[in-house]
């Protein structure tokens, strides 16, 4: 079974700060997402990469396969990206749509 | 729009009662999955179903139960023999269930032991 840890796992900024939350997994996977849990429960998918960069807006997710490690950055960060940021991981191979989820990193961004 | 729709968004079960939430989609997609969400814990995969009429346990599916009879609904039913029901649950879809598709979530339903 994949392990997928996030750190850090609660994080505070100042509203226009640069975030980074990481994720690393312990077995190879062929697909990783970046989901976004805001206060109300409601979760939104940001991303879904395997390999590379990817960018929408403010936000940008990277993945480095070699390294079983992916990385969610928010530029210009505003109190609206206040949420929980929770990483999930595809294992490779499995013939099953079957996600890892690590426990998500806490983010409040102050004015 | 489109999306997925669960009900209610809070719901209490009182000892040895069957409750059953419910999941709407009009996205037409095939796939559909029950999460459940614990305080400090990562999602974790009660039932999913990728066609209509089929569906497979997953990693927690003991005192759940599940049906598919038609694309868009997939209720969760969490029965009496499910010790420890309260949690945040949620739904969700993709289009057929393959690897590599973006998942789309409901609003997720707390359920709370009275």
């Amino acid at each position: 079974k994949n392990e997928v840890e996030q750190s850090p796992q609660n994080l505070t900024a100042q509203e226009g700060e640069f975030i980074t939350i990481n994720c690393s997994y312990s077995v190879g996977i062929s697909a990783l997402h970046w989901l976004q849990q805001h206060p109300g429960g409601g979760i939104v998918s940001l991303f879904m990469l395997s390999s590379g960069k990817k960018k929408h807006g403010r936000l940008i997710a990277t993945i480095n396969i070699q390294e079983k490690h992916s990385s969610l950055h928010i530029t210009a960060s505003h109190p609206r990206d206040s949420a929980v940021y929770i990483c999930a991981v595809m294992n490779s191979g499995g013939s099953n749509y079957k996600l890892t989820f690590g426990k998500g990193t806490l983010l409040t961004v102050n004015p | 729009d489109g999306g997925i729709t669960q009900s209610p968004k809070y719901l209490f079960r009182k000892e040895g009662q069957n409750v059953t939430l419910s999941c709407e989609q009009n996205l037409n997609h095939d796939a559909m999955y029950w999460y459940r969400q614990d305080p400090g814990q990562g999602l974790r995969l009660i039932y999913y179903s990728q066609i209509v009429n089929d569906f497979q346990k997953g990693d927690i599916a003991e005192g759940y139960s599940v049906s598919r009879e038609k694309k868009e609904s997939f209720p969760l039913t969490v029965t009496s023999a499910q010790k420890n029901p309260t949690a945040f649950y949620l739904c969700a879809s993709s289009i057929s269930g393959r690897a590599n598709e973006k998942l789309f979530f409901g609003s997720g339903t707390q359920l709370s032991v009275l």
